[in-house]
């Protein structure tokens, strides 16, 4: 079974430009959920969605952080415009569903370096 | 106070040593447990779910306390291959508002050496 994939795996930018990052999560699974994991420190859930809804975004920044899942299935998280701060890798996770029964599957992630 | 605690190490411990982590949550509610391992430049991956009665998968042992709000891993006879960060992680779960939310730990980092 294919697992969650994202791209691109490597990004770097310079502060106050546009970057944009894409999940595929695993076939027929419903939830999804974006995580910014800084260096030295564990994921933290910035937003979820259940199909094409959004469950919590409560720690999402808002005035620069965004994320769709329109279709119910691709997500993309976008950051405008980047801080240094925003230095981290970004990892895209799937459930079947929301229960706390459904395991998490997380991608690989994508290392964000803002210069 | 961060809702979940642990002490990041790192602990250097020869192969075929018994290692304990231990680890601290802030909100009784919690309702789910779990250790994650996450190897260097790697995702995290679930070890294995904590229960109150304690469970054990080979080598690897979990145990929860609700009063302490205490959860802990033991790894017996370690490997060379158990090298990784140790993530404790706690989930509200869907009655409080949490939806399937994972709150990870600082992660504790563990080196096995020959």
């Amino acid at each position: 079974e294919a697992g969650v994939a994202q791209s691109p795996r490597y990004k770097i930018i310079e502060k106050r430009q546009s970057v944009a990052f894409w999940c595929n999560p695993i076939s027929g699974h419903a939830t999804l959920y974006w995580y910014q994991q800084i260096l030295g420190q564990g994921p933290k859930l910035l937003i979820q969605f259940q199909n094409n809804g959004v469950v919590d975004d409560s720690q999402l920044p808002k005035d620069r952080f965004s994320a769709e899942r329109l279709k119910g299935v691709d997500s993309t998280l976008k950051i405008q415009p980047a801080k240094l701060e925003d230095s981290a890798v970004y990892l895209c996770a799937s459930s079947f569903g929301l229960a706390v029964l459904y395991e998490q599957y997380f991608g690989p992630g994508t290392r964000l370096t803002v210069t | 106070r961060k809702e979940v605690e642990q002490d990041p190490g790192p602990f250097n411990v020869p192969e075929g040593a018994t290692v304990a982590f231990n680890c601290t949550y802030s909100n009784s509610a919690s309702q789910s447990f779990f250790w994650y391992r996450q190897d260097c430049r790697k995702e995290p991956k679930l070890l294995m779910s904590v229960y109150s009665s304690g469970n054990e998968d080979g080598r690897f042992t979990a145990q929860l306390n609700r009063a302490s709000q205490y959860i802990s891993l033991l790894i017996r006879d370690s490997k060379l291959s158990d090298s990784a960060t140790y993530l404790c992680v706690v989930n509200l779960g869907l009655g409080a508002g949490g939806g399937n939310k994972l709150t990870f730990g600082t992660g504790t980092q563990l080196k096995v050496e020959l």
